[in-house]
């Protein structure tokens, strides 16, 4: 029920096109859902989160989409630039503490 | 730059040895979060504690342990090391208990041989 479940485990997308992850929950008693983005040999680093009581959230070319009823939620980028290749894990955070992540997408842009 | 400042880089040992390693939080944080990435299997969530005390428990071994100090800097000991303890762990730092935004260190990367 802790788990957080990440797919693709892996993404190639052209440049120019959508690139979409998607994770799922279990426990209804997260209520905070981030998305990091890591790039090699870096930390991870927040990019965009949403809380459960909004369907979507868009900050510039990236957007969260979030189905309550399903414990879904995906992360679709916009206009994929090389530079966006990196790693991306969602995560979610429930009222005690823990702070769960996914297993991670490594998202490659051709130029 | 995050912030948060984790030591050593690299760390390289062998089995049945104990490493310490060291994370100090972004100024102000109180929060410091340890965990363990491996390729298979992602960010796994070692521990949690918020202004010195424990606030969260993960999957830590028992031959893990950690504590967080009164100028808020954390160490993550472990002991025994076995192959499979070979990993990126790494430090995140949150402004508040519930850690809605963390900012993660560089990590430090264990090689057990």
């Amino acid at each position: 029920q802790q788990q957080v479940k990440q797919s693709p485990q892996s993404l190639i997308v052209q440049k120019g096109g959508i690139s979409i992850i998607n994770c799922a929950y279990e426990n209804t008693a997260f209520d905070y859902f981030p998305w990091y983005q890591q790039f090699p040999g870096k930390g991870p680093a927040l990019l965009i989160a949403i809380r459960p009581d909004v369907s979507e959230k868009k900050e510039g070319r990236f957007t969260i989409s979030f189905n309550k009823s399903a414990k879904q939620f995906s992360l679709h980028i916009m206009d994929s630039q090389p530079g966006d290749s990196a790693t991306y894990f969602c995560a979610a955070l429930s009222g005690t503490y823990k702070y769960i992540f996914g297993t991670g997408t490594r998202l490659k842009v051709l130029a | 730059d995050s912030g948060v400042t984790q030591t050593p880089k690299h760390l390289i040992t062998a089995t049945g040895q104990r490493v310490t390693l060291r994370c100090s939080p972004r100024s102000g944080d109180l929060s410091v979060y340890w965990y363990q990435q491996s390729l298979d299997q992602g960010l796994q969530f070692l521990i949690q504690y918020y202004n010195g005390e424990e606030r969260a428990k993960g999957n830590i071994l028992e031959r893990f342990s950690a504590q967080q100090f009164p100028d808020l800097h954390s160490e993550l000991n472990l002991s025994s090391l076995e192959l499979g303890d070979s990993a990126l762990y790494f430090c995140a730092s949150s402004p508040n208990p519930r850690g809605e935004k963390l900012f993660f260190g560089s990590g430090t990367q264990l090689s057990v041989l």
